[in-house]
């Protein structure tokens, strides 16, 4: 099953903070983090692999609360070069190996 | 992390026709993926990639639309066949790092179908 992101587009002026939240109906192995700019391919972010471990890229960092079934990425004090738009990606075990499958994304506009 | 490199960056096809996207990375790995990116939307699995074994497709991908050829652990190659204009996609290539924790991406290839 495809994992839920939200907000599904986020616009800010630099320097604003975001938060874009990723979930799954199903337990979580690990949680991956892209972001596509415009014209190209996605770019690797970061892994999660244990509940509650934030991990951190630039400034920004993300969260993974296995309980839950949910990550979050947090970009603070946003930068021009943070807008793109990002995936979660979470992995799914079948037919004897892992395969990862994304999310919607969500748009992020960064604004002078 | 891998060089993945593929051709061809872009192309402009006539409907009916078919294309062979080539994914070479510079480094031996096990698994190969294959994504469709349709405009606006995210990345869907078209089919896994192994060496020495016939591809698997995921739930509405099929083998006569997209042939996959998998002949050594560098290379791997992805036909669009028969190709309409829904077909106009991004198509990227992607490894497991060897970790086999970590998914990368290739540049991808921009196909438009007219």
């Amino acid at each position: 099953q495809q994992p839920v992101q939200s907000p599904q587009a986020v616009i800010l002026r630099e320097g604003e903070d975001a938060v874009i939240n990723c979930s799954s109906s199903k337990a979580l192995y690990s949680v991956h983090w892209y972001r596509q700019k415009h014209g190209e391919a996605p770019v690797f972010l970061m892994i999660l692999l244990k509940g509650g471990e934030q991990k951190g890229h630039e400034k920004i960092s993300a969260s993974f609360n296995e309980k839950k079934q949910q990550s979050s990425l947090y970009l603070t004090a946003s930068q021009l070069s943070y807008s793109g738009t990002y995936f979660c990606g979470t992995d799914m075990f079948s037919g004897g190996y892992n395969k990862l499958i994304f999310g919607a994304g969500t748009r992020l506009a960064v604004h002078p | 992390s891998a060089v993945i490199s593929q051709k061809p960056s872009r192309d402009i096809c006539q409907r009916g026709t078919s294309l062979t996207i080539q994914c070479q990375v510079d480094s031996q790995v096990t698994m190969m993926f294959w994504y469709r990116q349709q405009p606006g939307q995210s990345l869907t699995l078209i089919a896994t990639a192994n060496q020495g074994s016939e591809a698997t497709y995921e739930s509405g991908f099929v083998i006569d639309k997209f042939p996959i050829s998998r002949p050594n652990l560098t290379f791997s190659t992805l036909t669009v066949s028969n190709m309409s204009p829904e077909d106009s996609s991004i198509y990227l290539c992607s490894i497991e790092d060897s970790s086999g924790n970590t998914i990368y991406f290739g540049e991808g290839s921009w196909l438009t179908v007219v």
